[in-house]
């Protein structure tokens, strides 16, 4: 079955400290992964996707095949980084419908 | 370029009671999807367009709720009648490749 794992509701942090969201999933093929991020009062957006290898915001994130993780990272976390951040997986194709973890809340302290 | 609009942002209504979400997206976009997310959870997919033909409703209850994309276009989904279990946000997105997704609209059923 395919799903995905947020192992943990809530992530608080200080200001400049190092950020891991872990993220794990479970699929027969090769996924698509992306994270999601929604800020306060904001609409559910994309914030980067594997296939792009790309930074955003000073976030990556790295497809291991062999954990079947995808955790986000940042080196130094900033207070305008607290949000609600979604991993998904598509299932196939560009149109494919997204597979939601349950969601992870970043908290910033100053 | 205009986002995703749902309307209305905020329903409460009574068990039993009827209930309809309405969805336009982006123009342009082929690909629509409505999604569910309760409170706690990530967003689950109901049902998927494709312009206006069902790709998925593997997920929708159908003894309850139903949705239509007339023209291709506008969407909208409706509940009938509405049980305590379905409160929840309902989540609009539509596609080329990225989905973009709405506002949502909160639903509280009492």
């Amino acid at each position: 079955a395919q799903r995905v794992t947020q192992p943990e509701k809530l992530l608080s942090v200080f200001k400049g400290a190092p950020v891991e969201l872990k993220c794990n999933y479970s699929y027969s093929g090769s996924p698509e992964l992306f994270w999601y991020v929604q800020y306060s009062r904001q609409r559910l957006q994309l914030l980067l996707r594997h296939i792009s290898r790309e930074s955003i915001k000073g976030f990556t994130a790295d497809l291991n095949k062999g954990e079947t993780s995808f955790h986000l990272k940042k080196p130094f976390a900033q207070e305008e980084d607290s949000a609600m951040y979604y991993c998904a997986l598509r299932s196939s194709g560009n149109t494919g419908k997204l597979i939601f973890g349950q969601g992870t809340t970043l908290q910033v302290k100053p | 370029e205009a986002g995703v609009a749902q309307s209305p942002r905020y329903k409460i209504i009574e068990k039993r009671q009827s209930v309809a979400f309405w969805c336009n997206p982006i123009s342009g976009h082929a690909t629509l999807y409505w999604y569910q997310q309760i409170l706690g959870q990530g967003p689950k997919l109901l049902i998927q367009f494709q312009n206006n033909g069902v790709v998925d409703d593997s997920q929708l209850p159908k003894d309850r709720f139903s949705a239509e994309r007339l023209k291709g276009v506008d969407s909208t989904l409706k509940i009938q009648p509405a049980k305590l279990e379905d409160s929840a946000v309902y989540l609009c997105a539509s596609s080329l490749t990225e989905q973009f997704f709405g506002p949502g609209t909160r639903l509280t059923v009492l």
